[in-house]
């Protein structure tokens, strides 16, 4: 059954660093997604992408948040100058079409120190 | 604004009895319900939606019912076994999104 794909699985980085977190979503979904949980909360969402271009964005996505899919197959997260309060778990997800079924991938633990 | 509110926060039960999850969303025009069970460090995974269009549904001993006068959908585990054991949470639609529940941490006791 096809998986959607996070790496790398653990990334550590000091404050103000760069960070690309990457996702290969399955590979006939239109639909990709970002989202984040903080340890023991719930997951928050941040940003949908459809057609290459930006669907739609929460408030937590601010200029210092990026996607790309930068090739058929990869969709990736860069966070610019990463702050404390960024060390969450990233979770890709991908669907078919939208509000059906999100496939989660297994997640980026984001430490930032 | 969008939002999802959930209960209870955490859940005991004994193996071999029932546990009912509620939340309710606050969007009239939310359309997709899924529930999702993340065990610890593990992705959520998909365990039953529900459309709009539909008033319950059920997969073996998990069911799910939708109010969409009241705005509210449960999740019902019957026959609930150790393995049960996980956050269990639920989500709605807003767009392009999926704004979820805050969890429940269930608990089966054997």
């Amino acid at each position: 059954e096809p998986e959607v794909t996070q790496t790398p699985s653990h990334q550590v980085t000091q404050m103000g660093q760069e960070v690309i977190l990457r996702c290969v979503p399955i590979s006939n979904h239109l639909y990709f997604y970002w989202y984040r949980q903080i340890l023991g909360q719930k997951v928050e969402f941040l940003v949908s992408f459809y057609n290459n271009e930006i669907s739609e964005k929460s408030e937590i996505f601010d200029d210092q948040f990026s996607v790309e899919r930068p090739d058929g197959s990869n969709f990736t997260l860069k966070i610019r100058s990463t702050k404390l309060e960024d060390s969450a778990m990233y979770f890709c997800a991908s669907s078919e079409a939208a509000t059906i079924e999100q496939f989660f991938g297994p997640g980026t633990r984001l430490t930032v120190l | 604004g969008e939002n999802v509110e959930q209960h209870p926060s955490t859940l005991s039960v004994q193996e071999g009895d029932s546990a009912v999850i509620k939340c309710t969303y606050s969007d009239s025009a939310s359309n997709y319900f899924p529930w999702y069970k993340q065990e610890l460090g593990k992705r959520p995974q998909l365990i039953i939606d529900i459309r709009s269009n539909v008033g319950e549904k059920k997969d073996q001993r998990i069911a799910v019912t939708l109010n969409k006068t009241a705005k509210h959908f449960s999740l019902h585990i019957t026959e609930t076994q150790p393995e049960d054991s996980a956050v269990y949470f639920c989500a709605a639609s807003y767009g392009n999104k999926l704004v979820f529940g805050a969890g429940t941490i269930l608990r089966v006791k054997s």
